[in-house]
């Protein structure tokens, strides 16, 4: 059964710092790994989705990486801002379902203080 | 619409009562996903629908939830005799392409978040 964790659960750093969320996940058996971010009582929104063949995915500030055969996920991001805080969640896509059925870590928290 | 939308926002129940919830999807879009999200934690999967055909509910957490999707667009979750532990944001998702091996996302909704008391 496939697990996500994310670590850590929540992080506070001060305006201009540049940080490092991680997720880990127990099947190397998917076809893709997409971070998200939510914003209390919204939504969540699609920051990054790597495929199974690639090593990582860039937008702006944000870099995220994937090494599948560890199991491994990073989210960088660069020079963080106050509305960078939100609860970031990493979601891997499984391939042993026959359709897009996304399993979800439990998110960090990232408070950017000015 | 632009975007996935759920009602109500908000969702008070006394315990025993039963409630529904809505979901409308992105106009077009052939999948539609049911997720809840416990305070603290990740959306858990709970049910798929491609079009109206209901292919997974092995998320559902007991015979008190039902969804459906009658018209291959609008869905509604129901919860039947609503205990504490339903308390939750239930977070509906829409993609555009039904089968697997595509890479586009999915998009949510911002959720209903259903206290039971």
């Amino acid at each position: 059964k496939q697990e996500v964790t994310q670590i850590p659960a929540a992080l506070s750093v001060p305006e201009g710092e540049n940080l490092v969320l991680n997720c880990s996940f127990t099947d190397s058996a998917i076809y893709n790994l997409q971070w998200f971010r939510q914003d209390p009582g919204k939504g969540l929104t699609s920051l990054l989705l790597i495929q199974s063949s690639q090593r990582e995915q860039t937008s702006g500030r944000l870099n995220a990486s994937l090494d599948k055969s560890s199991g491994r996920s990073t989210l960088y991001i660069a020079a963080s801002q106050p509305g960078d805080s939100a609860t970031y969640l990493c979601a891997v896509r499984s391939r042993k379902t026959s359709y897009d059925k996304v399993i979800f870590g439990p998110g960090t928290s990232l408070s950017v203080i000015p | 619409g632009a975007g996935v939308s759920q009602s109500p926002r908000y969702k008070v129940a006394k315990r025993g009562q039963d409630v529904a919830l809505r979901c409308d999807p992105i106009s077009g879009h052939v999948s539609l996903f049911w997720y809840q999200q416990a305070l603290g934690q990740g959306p858990e999967f709970l049910t798929y629908f491609q079009n109206e055909a209901q292919l997974d509910k092995s998320g559902l957490p007991s015979d008190r939830f039902f969804a459906e999707r009658p018209e291959g667009s609008v869905s509604t979750l129901k919860i039947q005799r609503t205990q504490q532990e339903d308390s939750a944001v239930y977070l509906c998702a829409s993609r555009f392409i039904g089968t697997s091996g595509a890479s586009d996302t999915q998009y949510f909704g911002p959720g209903t978040r259903l206290t039971v008391l």
